[in-house]
């Protein structure tokens, strides 16, 4: 079945420092990639998406490559701020519509 | 992007009392929403998909007659936590499906059962 596995954290960071967080997933067909925030307390948030292979998805300074050929999505950040601070969900949408998440990566970006 | 309202944000019970939980599609008709849990510093866990006017579909391992899911209309869905224990004190999210494009997110319902 579909599955997706992303870095373990925390991943600490000073404010400004470079961001990855790595993403590979597994899927038959072709998926539909996703990169979700959760702040503390909150539900998610759709950060940015990939719908096929080179699609580059952006939002707020993050992006994100649609790499079939490694099935891969990492997410980036050139410059990180403490409100970045959260936890970022990998996600996969295949042949069904429900969504296959990875176990999730807590940001810690200190001053 | 679309909005998905869910409440309440938090709820405390009593064990052995009923709570529900409802989670709206605000300026669209939604007709698959998922529910999910999740535990504390884990993913979540897809509880069930509910399409309206038809049965949840339910994940293995969930308990239907104990998380009973309604979805009246396209733009509501309720998850009633039956005859709640401490165990189920859990962080409840749900999710609606815009047809053909992505999912939004409720913003959680933190339930504690004492």
């Amino acid at each position: 079945g579909d599955s997706v596995t992303q870095m373990e954290g925390p991943v600490t960071l000073s404010e400004e420092a470079f961001l990855t967080i790595n993403c590979t997933y597994t899927a038959t067909g072709y998926p539909s990639l996703f990169w979700y925030v959760q702040y503390p307390g909150e539900g998610l948030q759709l950060l940015l998406k990939a719908t096929k292979a080179d699609d580059k998805g952006s939002n707020k300074g993050f992006e994100a490559t649609y790499r079939k050929e490694t099935t891969s999505f990492h997410l980036e950040k050139g410059s990180v701020q403490v409100s970045d601070s959260a936890v970022y969900f990998c996600a996969l949408k295949g042949g069904y519509s429900t969504l296959t998440f990875g176990k999730g990566t807590m940001l810690l970006v200190s001053p | 992007g679309a909005v998905v309202s869910q409440h309440p944000s938090r709820v405390i019970c009593k064990s052995g009392t009923s709570v529900k939980i409802e989670c709206r599609s605000l300026d669209f008709q939604a007709t698959t929403m998922f529910w999910y849990r999740q535990f504390p510093k884990q993913s979540l866990m897809l509880m069930a998909t509910s399409n309206e006017g038809s049965k949840a579909t339910y994940e293995q391992g969930v308990e239907k007659d104990k998380f009973l899911i309604n979805h009246a209309s396209l733009t509501l869905s309720t998850l009633t936590v039956t005859s709640a224990h401490p165990e189920d004190s859990s962080f409840y999210i749900c999710s609606a499906m815009e047809p053909a494009t992505e999912a939004f997110f409720g913003q959680g319902t933190r339930l504690t059962v004492v």
